[in-house]
């Protein structure tokens, strides 16, 4: 079956511009998770979700980043006045349900280059 | 606070060697850790996981991971290393509700024939 898909694959921005990333995750996986990979470094949890709402946002950076899961299914991690800082691959994971006895399955990620 | 180090930036290895990649981790109770590869251009895959129970667990395309808690450590193994083994490999440790993921800086390897 189809894993997780993000898109755009890649995204070049300027300096204050908005971004909408896209995750589509499994069918039927009712989490969902966010998080951002730096040059060099692990992913850094930024949100998930549970169903529609969003149950831990606590790894969101600031208020410039948000993200929405209206339907309980695709997500959108919106980023407002983008800062070079913000360039890195923004990684989309789906699990069955919460908690780490359910594998969590990534997507390829979305490039994000601000420049 | 959970935290994961992996004190190994880069690993070369020869194919057929074995090997060992090693992860300590910082946790207050007991952890749920991980392993997982990156390969380039794919998203991450789960090797392996321990969440209790016996302390030597083994994952897939031969891997296994070893649980000390003397040693806060979750070291990852493999006897004898192939080609396609070549990627990133990330040590995670669960936050208590599971659902935050704490991720190493990683261990770039390289296998040489």
């Amino acid at each position: 079956g189809a894993g997780v898909s993000q898109t755009p694959s890649n995204k070049v921005t300027e300096k204050g511009k908005y971004v909408e990333l896209r995750c589509d995750p499994i069918s039927g996986h009712t989490a969902l998770y966010w998080y951002r990979q730096s040059l060099g470094q692990g992913p850094e949890f930024l949100i998930y979700f549970q169903g529609t709402g969003a149950a831990d946002d606590s790894g969101l950076p600031n208020d410039r980043f948000f993200a929405v899961r209206p339907e309980g299914s695709v997500s959108t991690l919106k980023i407002q006045r983008t800062e070079r800082g913000d360039s890195a691959v923004y990684l989309c994971a789906s699990s069955l349900s919460s908690g780490p006895s359910h594998e969590q399955f990534f997507g390829p990620g979305t490039r994000l280059t601000v420049l | 606070a959970q935290s994961v180090t992996q004190p190994d930036i880069h690993i070369t290895v020869s194919e057929g060697a074995s090997l060992e990649l090693r992860c300590n981790y910082s946790y207050g109770a007991t952890p749920y850790l991980f392993w997982y590869v990156q390969s380039p251009g794919q998203g991450l895959q789960l090797l392996l996981k321990y969440f209790s129970g016996d302390t030597l667990v083994q994952g897939i395309k031969g891997f296994e991971a070893e649980f000390k808690r003397s040693q806060s450590s979750f070291n990852l193994r493999k006897p004898s290393v192939h080609w396609s083994d070549a990627a990133e490999y990330f040590c995670a440790v669960a936050s208590n509700t599971g659902n935050q993921f704490y991720f190493g800086t990683g261990t770039s390897l390289t296998v040489i024939p």
